[in-house]
């Protein structure tokens, strides 16, 4: 089966600096990588997502690249704000609406 | 548009007791999933349904959890009896048929002492 591992698991970076996350997969048949933010206490919320026929996608501040070669995807957030503080969430999953395997999250705080 | 509504927030109990967790997703969404997350580690698979079938159950870890989706609306996940490791929050999502992208709920995080 699928299996994703995520770097790093912990994240300080200054505010306004960039923070970038990376995540590798294992299935080659994986076609669909969404990333999600948890916020203390609150649900995962996607944030972007990309799918395997796209090499990168950018929205606002937030970017996702992929790597098919590699088997890898990067989440890059520039200008980072207070509130960007969260645990993010990569996953891949091989199908639509098929089930996701997530990594094991990455604990990003931004520091003034 | 209401959200997915997860029912308990919170459940503490003891070793061998059963619980029943809740969730109800957003209305016309035919996918229905439960993940877990155990303390620190990832968001992991359970189960998925399409509308009242079992899709995907490869998640589930043993027989001591059972899903239902009567009537493919709300869900129920029922761990029974409860040991310490299954305690994590248990979060529900849906989603519409062939779009990509969940709608998590809010989680139960439950705690087995």
């Amino acid at each position: 089966g699928e299996n994703v591992e995520q770097h790093p698991s912990t994240l300080s970076v200054q505010e306004g600096d960039s923070a970038v996350i990376k995540c590798t997969y294992s299935d080659s048949a994986s076609n669909y990588f969404p990333w999600y933010k948890q916020e203390l206490g609150k649900r995962p919320q996607l944030i972007i997502d990309i799918r395997s026929n796209v090499g990168e996608k950018k929205d606002q501040r937030i970017a996702v690249t992929l790597n098919k070669t590699a088997k890898h995807f990067s989440l890059h957030i520039t200008e980072t704000q207070p509130e960007d503080s969260a645990v993010y969430f990569c996953a891949a999953s091989n199908g639509t609406a098929s089930k996701l395997t997530f990594g094991t999250g990455t604990r990003l705080q931004v520091t003034l | 548009e209401a959200g997915v509504t997860q029912f308990p927030s919170h459940s503490v109990i003891e070793k061998g007791q059963t619980v029943t967790l809740r969730c109800d997703p957003i209305s016309g969404h035919d996918n229905l999933y439960w993940y877990r997350r155990v303390m620190g580690k990832e968001i992991k698979f359970l189960l998925h349904f399409v509308k009242e079938s079992k899709q995907d159950e490869s998640g589930m870890p043993n027989n001591r959890f059972l899903a239902e989706r009567t009537g493919g609306t709300y869900s129920t996940l029922k761990v029974q009896p409860a040991e310490l490791e299954d305690s994590g929050v248990y979060f529900c999502a849906s989603s519409q048929e062939e779009v990509d992208g969940y709608t998590f709920g809010s989680g139960t995080r439950l705690t087995v002492v």
